[in-house]
């Protein structure tokens, strides 16, 4: 069966510091995978998506990228960290064609 | 895609069917309707979708109209595990899947 794994779960930074969250898809291949932002109070926002290797679509300009350096791996990083950029994250993926997408369990972000 | 309205909230007793509308009286004739919801602090969980002809799975049914503008999902049993917010969600299935959530409907079901 299929398996997403995210981490950390949680994670406290400083402002200006750097970034680096990790989603890993197990028991499939060549599937899309999307990043998701959710702030405070707030409804879920798409930030990247990846069909494949080393193909990223940004959806928002932000102080964010994203990088898809092998199938099933996916990372979202920052150089430099934002307030703004506090919220929930959450990694995706789905078969292409398929119609259903599947979350990971999120990293919730504090900026401080 | 298609704009979806949804109560903000909704209750529901425990064993009762919940019922949760969804208005989407723009929707085209290539649109499907999805439904997710989240529990609080984990991911969406994928429960149903469906282009024009009613669908069940274990999780609930999905009632589309007639004429597709509106359509309900079904939680046959509600639990008090099913509480969280759902949200309905129309898009061409075509390409990748981008979802775009909304504010959705925050379901209590209480003992």
């Amino acid at each position: 069966s299929q398996t997403i794994h995210q981490w950390p779960a949680t994670l406290v930074q400083p402002v200006g510091s750097p970034l680096s969250l990790e989603c890993t898809v197990e028991g499939t291949s060549n599937p899309n995978l999307y990043w998701y932002r959710q702030a405070a109070g707030r409804g879920l926002q798409l930030l990247f998506y990846s069909v494949g290797i080393g193909q990223i679509s940004s959806e928002v300009p932000q102080n964010l990228s994203a990088s898809r350096p092998q199938d099933r791996q996916f990372i979202l990083s920052s150089k430099k960290l934002l307030l703004s950029d506090s919220g929930f994250y959450l990694c995706a993926w789905s078969v292409k064609g398929a119609h259903e997408q599947y979350f990971g369990p999120g990293t919730r972000l504090t900026v401080t | 895609d298609a704009k979806t309205t949804q109560p903000t909230s909704m209750d529901c007793a425990e064993g009762r069917a919940a019922n949760l509308p969804c208005n989407h009286s723009t929707i085209s004739g290539n649109e499907y309707v999805y439904w997710y919801r989240q529990i609080h602090s984990q991911g969406p969980q994928y429960i149903i979708h469906g282009l024009k002809n009613n669908e069940t799975n274990e999780m609930a049914s999905l009632i589309i109209t007639e004429d597709r503008k509106s359509s309900t999902l079904i939680l046959p049993h509600a639990t008090l595990r099913d509480t969280a917010v759902y949200y309905c969600i129309v898009r061409v299935a075509v390409g990748f899947q981008k979802l775009v959530f909304g504010t959705g409907t925050r379901l209590l079901v209480s003992p």
